[in-house]
């Protein structure tokens, strides 16, 4: 199956940088990826859709200038979460498919904010 | 508001038994249906994907659909220590949209 790779798979940092997270398919072009948070014990939540070549659709709720979206080639797309604090500590995924039907995660990054 | 709803358990069931799962939606324009495994700490893998009525086996899964009842379900027969994880259910609307998550059901399965 396809192949989506993600990094770092764990990052602490210190409350206000940002930090910059990769998401890379591997063996397919991927127009549209997905990123979602999973905080402890809950579901995936979408955060926002990437759009190579365009401007991310944000879910409501999700602060757009608090996570940057750059999706400038079909195989990359990163998540830049900047001024960071420890309320975004999470488990950070990225998922990416074919046209057609299947997701394929990446390995999810954890993030901690200390 | 699209929603995927599951039981969140724990399901607990012995070696060897039937686990089910279930999974019920609210999107009735939703396509493609699917289950995911997650281990603690890790991303979610996918096990079973389904797009038409009825069941579809794969080894020891099955899955079910129902559309007009906008329930879909996942049996796992032979049930392992090994399989004891978050299963998600996700649906998926239009190609290219992103899928929708249920919150998990935890299963637990005792040697």
């Amino acid at each position: 199956g396809a192949v989506v790779s993600q990094h770092p798979s764990w990052v602490i940092c210190k409350s206000g940088t940002s930090v910059k997270i990769e998401c890379r398919s591997l063996d397919f072009q991927a127009t549209t990826m997905f990123w979602y948070r999973q905080f402890p014990k809950q579901s995936l939540m979408l955060m926002a859709t990437s759009n190579e070549g365009s401007k991310a659709t944000y879910e409501q709720g999700v602060e757009k200038d608090k996570f940057l979206i750059n999706h400038a080639s079909l195989t990359l797309s990163t998540l830049t979460v900047t001024s960071a604090h420890p309320e975004d500590s999470s488990f950070y995924i990225c998922s990416a498919g074919d046209r057609v039907t299947e997701a394929f995660f990446g390995q999810g990054t954890r993030l901690t904010v200390v | 508001q699209k929603e995927v709803e599951q039981n969140s358990g724990p399901l607990s069931v012995p070696e060897g038994a039937i686990a089910s799962l279930n999974c019920t939606y609210s999107d009735r324009g939703s396509q493609s249906f699917f289950w995911y495994r997650q281990y603690s700490g890790k991303s979610p893998e996918l096990i079973m994907s389904i797009y038409s009525n009825g069941d579809k086996e794969d080894g020891r899964f099955t899955a079910q659909l129902n559309k007009a009842s906008q329930y879909v379900s996942l049996l796992i027969r032979d049930s392992q220590p090994s399989d004891s994880a978050t299963y998600l259910c996700a649906v998926k609307g239009q190609a290219g949209t992103a899928l929708i998550f249920g919150k998990g059901t935890t299963l637990s399965v005792s040697s």
